[in-house]
């Protein structure tokens, strides 16, 4: 059974740089029919994609945020990390690792727990 | 703003049958898109449900009770979920996503928020 778990700090000062990793447990993140993403919700708000990447490298990002994300992969740790430039308070969210199964429907069929990450002096 | 229009808040009875409505913008066409589904409860990630519809394999989600359905309508431009005998555990936030190709990504909807009276 795949597991997905997000890590990071749950507090970012305003302008400065939110970094969270994914760790995936029970597979392989080098997986052919993986792809790997991030999505956010604001409190009380909807789900938003932030990005996603394969294995390989190949980063896929929400064009209203991509002059500000990051995403990589380190394929020997299993895990794929996220950063987001600039915050501000708009960008207090729980943040969530996902899997896209392309094999099956290309459906997200695994999620993190999410990680609250509040942007505050 | 989401691309894909969910009804803010939805309510029906227990026993009842609900349909929520997911609707793509016009430049989308639902027929060439599957539609995902997904169920959201407070302090816990989403929850895949099903996929509709693009073969005769809807994807019923691992564990997802037969009562929850997709549907699309082409006149509408909109997909359907539709919960039958509906129970107080299905209270919950529901949204709609689309995955147009990797560049686009994943594509929700604003969700329902369903209140089972």
């Amino acid at each position: 059974q795949l597991q997905l778990q997000e890590s990071g700090p749950g507090l970012v000062k305003p302008s400065e740089t939110l970094s969270l990793t994914c760790s995936v447990s029970g597979g392989s993140i080098s997986s052919s029919s993986s792809y790997w993403g991030w999505i956010r919700q604001p409190p009380g708000k909807g789900l938003e994609w932030i990005g996603s990447i394969y294995y390989s490298g190949s980063t896929y990002y929400n064009p209203s945020l991509k002059s500000r994300v990051t995403i990589s992969v380190d394929t020997s740790k299993n895990q794929f990390s996220l950063k987001l430039s600039s915050v501000t308070a708009a960008d207090t969210a729980v943040y969530y690792c996902a899997r896209r199964n392309t094999v099956d429907h290309n459906r997200i069929d695994y999620w993190g727990q999410g990680a609250l990450v509040t942007v505050s002096s | 703003q989401p691309v894909l229009t969910q009804p803010p808040s939805s309510s029906a009875s227990p026993g009842e049958s609900a349909r929520l409505t997911c609707t793509l913008p016009s430049d989308i066409n639902v027929g060439s898109y599957n539609i995902y589904w997904y169920q959201q409860k407070p302090g816990s990630p989403p929850r895949y449900l099903l996929y509709c519809c693009s073969d005769s394999d809807k994807g019923q989600g691992s564990g997802v009770p037969s009562r929850f359905s997709g549907s699309k309508d082409a006149s509408a431009n909109a997909g359907f979920l539709l919960i039958s005998g509906l129970q107080s555990e299905d209270e919950a936030d529901y949204y709609c996503m689309i995955w147009p190709s990797n560049a686009s990504g994943w594509v929700f909807g604003g969700g329902t928020k369903l209140t089972v009276l």
